[in-house]
């Protein structure tokens, strides 16, 4: 199993350009999640969801969309990057299997928006 | 809302001493807990978790003890290694069902030789 992936590793925007990140698990977990480090702020929840077609806001949900249309991926768009997105972006992966909350990783994303 | 206090680092320390990063948590439900660490340039990874009163959880020779009376989850590690240099998160469930957490704020960890 690979785990979770993401790409690309590393991305310079200039302010007001549009990506996405993305992000795919092969662990056939229902829960996915995305978080933003930043440094002095630990990790924060960005949108997470429970399944393919649901997903809800988390902590820091602004200027950041996100669907779920099949189970093993999860992207996150930025719409109009802004110097204020300039992150490490991490994705995550679990399922509700009780017992199983543990969250899996992927290696992060480094956006620099200038 | 719910909330992950951790105490600021960095945290430094000779190898073989004695660690201890407090943790305390503030949340309207029994959530889990647990402990993350993440190594330079690396992703995070699960350390230990406790997921009721009482619990604890450890690995590697880290403890955790969830205290609910204190809402404390203090990690300790009575030697640690040069190796163990890395951030520690201290986290909850964001919400009953768990799917996603609430960190703290991370506190790094050095230890020389």
């Amino acid at each position: 199993n690979a785990g979770v992936t993401q790409t690309p590793k590393f991305q310079v925007l200039k302010t007001g350009q549009s990506m996405t990140l993305q992000c795919a698990q092969d662990m056939n977990h229902e829960y996915m999640s995305w978080y933003r480090q930043d440094p002095g702020m630990g990790l924060r929840l960005i949108h997470y969801s429970v399944g393919a077609g649901i997903t809800d806001q988390g902590e820091v949900p602004n200027g950041y969309n996100v669907s779920r249309s099949t189970t093993e991926d999860f992207p996150l768009r930025l719409l109009s990057a802004a110097p204020s997105q300039t992150s490490v972006y991490f994705c995550a992966s679990s399922s509700p299997t009780s017992g199983q909350e543990t969250q899996y990783f992927g290696p992060g994303t480094r956006l620099l928006v200038l | 809302g719910d909330s992950v206090t951790q105490m600021e680092g960095p945290v430094t320390l000779s190898e073989e001493a004695f660690l201890t990063i407090n943790c305390t948590y503030t949340a309207t439900g029994y959530p889990s807990l647990f402990w993350y660490v993440q190594y330079p340039g690396e992703g995070l990874q699960l350390l230990l978790k406790a997921t009721k009163a009482d619990d604890k959880g450890s690995n590697k020779g880290f403890e955790a003890t969830y205290r609910k009376e204190t809402t404390s989850f203090h990690l300790e590690k009575g030697s640690v290694q040069v190796s163990d240099s890395a951030v520690y998160f201290c986290a909850l469930n964001f919400n009953q069902a768990g799917t996603a957490l609430i960190f703290g704020k991370g506190t790094t960890l050095s230890v020389s030789s």
